[in-house]
């Protein structure tokens, strides 16, 4: 069965700083990762998914198959950045199954 | 861009009743789907469609059931309603086929079971 797991309920870093929320998943057919994030008071929306190899408001993922990881970093963390981040596997028939959510608050 | 809605901000409902949590999306997509959102447990999936009059359990689907008469709207029902499922809902919907496909979420009903 899927799973992923998001180790870190919250995470505080201060603006500037680099920050790293970490997503580790298993499953055995070829994933489709994704991160979500939902601002205080917004509705959830995509960040950014593995497949477009992009960077969407200087957040970058990379897909490691052999460590099960898709961890989203910054090199420097803005205040804005603050929100609940969600990471997400895409398996068969579009559905996704998400992590438990990493609360993100960046510290000015 | 897509719009998806949900009829409720807010609902308080008391222990027994027959509850009904209605979405609808605008952009003609095929999926749709009802979560909910809970601290600590993230986003769980309980029940999703494909197609109207079609519907699939999702992980948690026990004390739902849901209704998809029309395309563009997706029922989301508890039958009789427990505190246990005093959560957050989020309805979403994508295009489909395949995987890799955006889900767009609407707003979220915050319901309280008394």
């Amino acid at each position: 069965a899927q799973r992923v797991t998001q180790p870190e309920k919250l995470l505080s870093v201060f603006k500037g700083a680099p920050v790293e929320l970490k997503c580790n998943y298993s499953y055995s057919g070829s994933p489709e990762l994704f991160w979500y994030v939902q601002y205080s008071r917004q509705r959830l929306q995509l960040l950014l998914r593995h497949i477009s190899r992009e960077s969407i408001k200087g957040f970058t993922a990379d897909l490691n198959k052999g460590e099960t990881s898709f961890h989203l970093k910054k090199p420097f963390a803005q205040e804005e950045d603050s929100a609940m981040y969600y990471c997400a596997l895409g398996t068969s028939g579009s559905r996704l199954t998400f992590g438990e959510g990493t609360q993100l608050t960046v510290n000015p | 861009d897509v719009k998806v809605t949900q009829s409720s901000r807010y609902l308080v409902k008391r222990t027994g009743e027959k509850v009904f949590l209605e979405c609808v999306q605008d952009m003609d997509h095929e999926n749709m789907f009802w979560y909910r959102q809970d601290p600590g447990l993230g986003l769980r999936l309980i029940y999703f469609s494909y197609d109207v009059k079609m519907k699939e359990k999702g992980d948690i689907p026990e004390g739902y059931s849901v209704s998809r008469e029309k395309k563009e709207r997706f029922s989301l029902i508890l039958e009789s309603a427990s505190t246990n499922q005093t959560s957050m809902y989020l309805c979403a919907s994508s295009l489909s086929p395949g995987t890799g496909i955006r889900q767009f979420f609407g707003p979220g009903t915050r319901l309280t079971v008394l």
